[in-house]
């Protein structure tokens, strides 16, 4: 089955620098890469996805590269703001009937004011 | 708020009895995926439901079984239970376009404690 591993499990920046989570996967089958944001107590809150056909993608602050050839892909926030702390899930899924997700193991983002 | 909604919110229950945790998904949305969130085990996959159907089965227990009703809503049965099935449940749902989107918006959660 997929297998989805993610770097770094904590990261700290400075209020207005940028953060960059990574994730590798191991099914080259999979086509959809979505970025979760968990804070304390919520569920996992969609916030960015790219799909296969797309090597980058971006929504004001954030952004999204997918490198298929090394199957990996990585969040990119920018001009980090203290309500961007929160733990952060990779995932990968493909597009069949079954879509369920197989999820990174979280990146706990602390933006210091 | 991402339109799925969950109850309980919280459960605490003894070892060897039984729960059901519900799920509602977003309107329209005929996909359910039941997650558990433990802190070792991160968030696993247990189990999809589509339009009523079983389409996927994930890291779930034998102890553990859950539906998917005529109105979509599902449910989880948690069974026998034991000290090492405390942890988060999370719903999600999707659309499910063949070819489409396949966004998975999570519910709330269950926060389940089995003392």
């Amino acid at each position: 089955g997929e297998n989805v591993e993610q770097h770094p499990s904590t990261l700290s920046v400075q209020e207005g620098d940028s953060a960059v989570i990574k994730c590798t996967y191991s099914d080259s089958a999979s086509n959809y890469f979505p970025w979760y944001k968990q804070e304390l107590g919520k569920g996992p809150q969609l916030i960015i996805d790219i799909r296969s056909n797309v090597g980058e993608k971006k929504d004001q602050r954030i952004a999204v590269t997918l490198n298929k050839t090394a199957k990996h892909f990585s969040l990119h926030i920018t001009e980090t703001q203290p309500e961007d702390s929160a733990v952060y899930f990779c995932a990968a899924s493909l597009s069949g009937s079954a879509r369920q997700l197989t999820f990174g193991s979280g990146t706990q983002l602390t933006v210091l004011p | 708020d991402s339109g799925v909604t969950q109850t309980p919110k919280h459960l605490i229950t003894a070892t060897g009895q039984r729960v059901t945790l519900r799920c509602s998904p977003r309107s329209g949305d005929l996909s359910v995926y039941w997650y558990q969130q433990s802190l070792d085990q991160g968030l696993q996959f247990l189990i999809q439901y589509y339009n009523g159907e079983e389409r996927a089965k994930g890291n779930i227990l034998e102890r553990f079984s859950a539906q998917q009703f005529p109105d979509l809503h599902s449910e989880l049965n948690l069974s026998s239970l034991e000290l090492g099935d405390s942890a988060l449940y999370f719903c999600a749902s999707s659309p499910h376009v063949a070819g489409g989107p396949n966004e998975q918006y999570f519910g709330p959660g269950t926060r389940l404690t089995v003392t």
